[in-house]
């Protein structure tokens, strides 16, 4: 089965500073990954994705890594601000359209 | 675009009554799903559905029943409601239908407390 660990539950930084999540995944079979932010009291919000065919895609101020050689994904936040502030998931993808979630790094920006 | 809507947003429920979570949404989008968020814990499927007509069990199907008679609906039912069905409840959906890089996109979520 899929199961995702995180090596952080918690993750603080100063603002201003680049924040760095770590994902890891079991299931090799995996193709597709999101990242997903979820601030209190709201639904999961999608950050950005990556398909196994790439190891680094960026978004705005946001880059995911993807090493399927070790089943590892990392987030990082260039700039963190405190609008960042969140419960952040990634998701591999199994089974077509099924996402695994983990139980999320926090990630809590300090003035 | 409302895009994905939930009701009610939130409801206390005595143990053993019978409780629908609503989930509506107007993107047209194939496939659908119900997530159950725990203290502490990410989100896990109960259950899921492809495409109108069709459902499908997650991860923690038991205690809930789901229906599909429509693309834009996707009901949640608790026939009998227990303490451990304390949660929040996430309805999300994707384009699915055989697209393999499926972005799924979630509700605000129903905080459903069961005495």
């Amino acid at each position: 089965g899929e199961s995702v660990g995180l090596h952080l539950p918690t993750l603080s930084v100063q603002e201003g500073d680049n924040s760095i999540i770590n994902c890891a995944y079991s299931n090799s079979a995996s193709d597709y990954f999101i990242w997903y932010k979820q601030e209190s009291g709201k639904g999961p919000q999608f950050i950005i994705d990556i398909r196994s065919n790439m190891d680094k895609r960026q978004g705005q101020r946001v880059t995911v890594l993807l090493n399927k050689t070790v089943k590892h994904l990392s987030l990082q936040i260039a700039a963190t601000q405190p609008g960042d502030s969140a419960v952040y998931f990634c998701a591999p993808e199994w089974n077509t359209d099924k996402l695994i979630f983990g139980t999320g790094t926090r990630l809590q920006v300090f003035p | 675009i409302a895009g994905i809507t939930q009701a009610p947003t939130s409801q206390i429920l005595a143990a053993g009554r019978r409780m629908t979570l609503r989930c509506t949404q107007d993107m047209r989008h194939n496939a659908m799903y119900w997530y159950r968020q725990d203290l502490g814990l990410g989100l896990r499927l109960i259950h899921y559905s492809n495409t109108a007509g069709t459902t499908g069990k997650g991860e923690v199907p038991d205690g809930y029943s789901v229906s599909r008679a429509n693309t834009d609906d996707f009901p949640l039912t608790l026939a009998s409601a227990v303490p451990s069905q304390t949660s929040v409840y996430f309805c999300a959906s994707s384009e699915g239908a055989g697209n393999p890089y499926n972005e799924q996109f979630f509700g605000p979520g129903t905080r459903l407390t069961v005495l």
